[in-house]
C-alpha cells in the first residue's frame, strides 16, 4: 500500500517569496504523483503531475516539482508567490497499473501581504 | 464546455432525512468517484465506478449508496442522515489520463 506525508500543515509566507511545500511518498511500485490546489469552497484542480522521464516537472500558475525517486519526494516550489495563491494544496499517488489515488494531509498555504 | 458538476453546493439537513447528492459530467468519462473530505485530514475514497451499472465500495467505510445507470451521472445517497455523516463530499471522473478532474463539492451538515 502506498501512503503520502504533507509535514507541514500551514506555511505562512510573505507576498513575492519563495516557497517550497513539502511531500513525501512511500510505495512499493513506481507511481505517478500529482500536486493538487483547493481554492475555499471549491473542488480540487490539478496543478501538475509527473508520470515519467523529467524530474523537474513544470505546472500551472508558475508552480514546478521535483521528482526525487532516492528520497521519495515531490515538493513543490514557487520563485515568488502572490495573495491569489492563498489555497490548500494537495499532494497525491497512483501507483502505476492501478486506479486508486492516495491523497495527502493538505498544506494551506497563507501568503502575507 | 466539458465539466463536472454537483449538487447541491451547500446542504443543511435534520436528522432520519433521505438525501441525494447529484454529480454529472459531461466528458463522457467512464470511471467515476466518491470522496469525502473533512478538515486537516487526506482524501477518503468512499465509493467509486468504472462504467454503466458498476459501482465499488472504497477504501472508507460509508452508509452511503450509490448508483450508476448513466455514464454521466453518479448519485450517492444517504438513506437516514445522522451529525457523523457531516463533510464535505468530492466527486471526481477520470478517463484515459492518471489524473482525476473534480466537481466543487457539496458541503453537507446534518443537524
Amino acid at each position: 500500500a502506498q501512503s503520502v506525508t504533507q509535514l507541514d500543515s500551514q506555511v505562512p509566507v510573505f507576498e513575492e517569496a519563495p516557497v517550497e511545500l513539502r511531500c513525501n511518498y512511500s510505495s512499493s511500485v513506481s507511481v505517478y504523483l500529482f500536486w493538487y490546489v483547493q481554492y475555499p469552497n471549491q473542488g480540487l484542480q490539478l496543478l501538475l503531475k509527473y508520470l515519467s522521464g523529467s524530474t523537474l516537472v513544470k505546472g500551472i500558475n508558475g508552480f514546478e516539482a521535483e521528482f526525487n525517486k532516492s528520497q521519495t519526494s515531490f515538493h513543490l516550489r514557487k520563485p515568488s508567490v502572490h495573495i491569489s495563491d492563498t489555497a490548500e494544496y494537495f499532494c497525491a499517488v497512483r501507483p502505476g497499473g492501478y486506479q486508486k489515488v492516495t491523497f495527502g494531509t493538505g498544506t494551506k498555504l497563507q501568503v502575507i501581504p | 464546455e466539458a465539466d463536472i458538476y454537483q449538487t447541491p453546493r451547500y446542504l443543511v439537513i435534520g436528522t432520519g432525512k433521505k438525501i441525494t447528492l447529484e454529480c454529472s459530467q459531461t466528458m463522457g468519462h467512464d470511471k467515476m468517484y466518491w470522496y469525502q473530505q473533512d478538515p486537516g485530514m487526506e482524501l477518503h475514497l468512499i465509493h467509486y465506478s468504472y462504467g454503466v451499472n458498476s459501482t465499488e465500495k472504497g477504501d472508507l467505510s460509508s452508509e452511503s449508496t450509490v448508483s450508476r445507470i448513466r455514464t454521466e451521472h453518479f448519485p450517492l445517497t444517504l438513506e437516514s442522515a445522522r451529525p457523523s455523516h457531516t463533510s464535505q463530499y468530492l466527486c471526481a471522473s477520470s478517463e484515459g489520463q492518471p489524473e482525476q478532474f473534480f466537481g466543487p463539492g457539496t458541503r453537507l451538515t446534518v443537524l
